[in-house]
């Protein structure tokens, strides 16, 4: 069975400074790693995601986040937040067993960015 | 807009009530997911379609069942329905591997 651990429930910063989010996963096989965004009052969106290759993976809106397989982690990074970027963020993992391609979710982190 | 259309939006009801809630997918993915999103249990899995057929079942209650149909729109339904059953119920589709969600039905049992 997968698990996703998102070590931060809640991480306020200021406007224009670096942010990390973090993520580790657990599973007995390989995995796909996923970073989805959820703004208020809206479906979820996917930032990025890693299936194989480049340990580093570039997403949309300046986001991009490293894969560290030794570590089993999948942390989520931007150097300079904007407000807009005030959301919640949920790490996911999956693979294929069984045919299915069904993301297992972390409890989320709420990214709140003042200015 | 990901292409995923779920409706209602937003559905108020008592305990001991049935809903459906349905789902449009993307424009030719075969996959539809369900989840549940509440306060306390987070992003759940509920359940999985591949063309009309199940592929996979995760935390979905007995009292939950889904099904997706020939033109490949999937429905879900509730009943029975208890207070813990309020959330967010979202949709996602996929072809490749990446899952598409839509906006969710917002479920509010009274």
């Amino acid at each position: 069975a997968q698990s996703v651990t998102q070590l931060d429930s809640q991480v306020p910063v200021f406007e224009e400074a670096p942010v990390e989010l973090r993520c580790n996963y657990s599973s007995s096989v390989s995995v796909y790693l996923f970073w989805y965004v959820q703004y208020p009052n809206q479906g979820l969106q996917l930032l990025l995601k890693y299936l194989s290759g480049s340990t580093l993976v570039k997403g949309i809106n300046g986001f991009e986040a490293e894969f560290n397989k030794s570590q089993t982690s999948f942390h989520l990074r931007k150097p300079s937040v904007h407000i807009s970027d005030t959301a919640e963020y949920f790490c996911a993992v999956s693979n294929l067993q069984g045919g299915s391609e069904k993301l297992v979710f972390g409890k989320g982190t709420k990214l709140t960015v003042n200015p | 807009d990901s292409g995923v259309t779920q409706t209602p939006k937003h559905l108020i009801t008592a305990t001991g009530q049935r809903v459906t809630l349905r789902c449009s997918p993307r424009s030719g993915d075969l996959s539809v997911y369900w989840y549940q999103q509440s306060l306390d249990q987070g992003l759940q899995f509920l359940i999985h379609y591949y063309n009309g057929e199940e592929r996979a079942k995760g935390n979905i209650l007995e009292r939950f069942s889904a099904q997706q149909f020939p033109d490949l729109h999937s429905e879900l339904n509730l009943s029975s329905l208890e207070l813990g059953d309020s959330a967010l119920y979202f949709c996602a589709s996929s072809a490749t591997g990446e899952l598409f969600f839509g906006e969710g039905s917002r479920l509010t049992v009274l």
